[in-house]
């Protein structure tokens, strides 16, 4: 069975400096991967998605995310950080019978 | 396009009874799936519909339910709530494609006393 593992419950950064969520997933095919944005009391915000082709991916809100399938990992970055970005962040990964399994999530705390 | 639409926002029960929660998906979007969104156990998946049968089902007791109309909005039941059932209940939908990106609801937060 699929599963993602998000490591870090919660990161707290400064705003202006960089950013790397990470995600390691488990699933036997090739996975398609996605990572969500949570604001308080608010449904998901699809940031990107991978499913095949190039590693790197490009995200909306300036985040990219890349696909390592030697590491089994699809981690969210963003180069400076704006303190509207302060929410949870989910990485999902799709099976074949179109269930998304997520991961805990980890919560962004952006100090100014 | 307008998003997925879900109704009510809030809701309040007690125990014992029953509650039916409505999705709008994104249009032309035929596929809608439900999650279950607690701190405890965080995001599951409830069930999928897509024209009007239910494709998929997640690890839920049969007190929740759901159905899709031909107009593919979607509504779920849970009958006989438990304290337990208190929880942001997640609708997506998703067009028929081999990647089938789900996009998500506003969600409606359930509290039950």
């Amino acid at each position: 069975a699929q599963s993602v593992t998000q490591p870090d419950i919660h990161i707290t950064v400064s705003e202006g400096a960089s950013l790397e969520l990470r995600c390691n997933y488990s699933y036997g095919a090739t996975p398609y991967l996605f990572w969500y944005v949570q604001s308080p009391g608010q449904g998901l915000q699809l940031l990107l998605k991978y499913f095949s082709g190039d590693t790197l991916v490009q995200g909306i809100k300036g985040f990219e995310a890349e696909f390592k399938r030697s590491q089994s990992s699809f981690n969210l970055r963003k180069p400076s950080v704006h303190w509207s970005d302060a929410a949870e962040y989910f990485c999902a990964v799709k099976s074949t019978a179109s269930k998304l399994t997520f991961g805990t999530g980890t919560r962004l705390q952006v100090t100014l | 396009k307008a998003g997925v639409t879900q109704t009510p926002r809030y809701l309040i029960k007690t125990r014992g009874q029953q509650v039916t929660l409505s999705c709008s998906p994104i249009s032309g979007h035929r596929s809608v799936s439900w999650y279950q969104q607690t701190p405890g156990q965080g995001l599951q998946f409830l069930f999928e519909y897509f024209s009007e049968t239910q494709r998929n089902k997640g690890n839920f007791p049969g007190r929740f339910s759901g159905r899709q109309f031909s107009n593919s909005r979607s509504e779920m039941n849970v009958s006989t709530l438990e304290l337990g059932d208190s929880a942001l209940y997640l609708c997506a939908s998703s067009q028929v494609t081999a990647e089938e990106t789900q996009y998500f609801g506003p969600g409606t937060r359930l509290l039950v006393l």
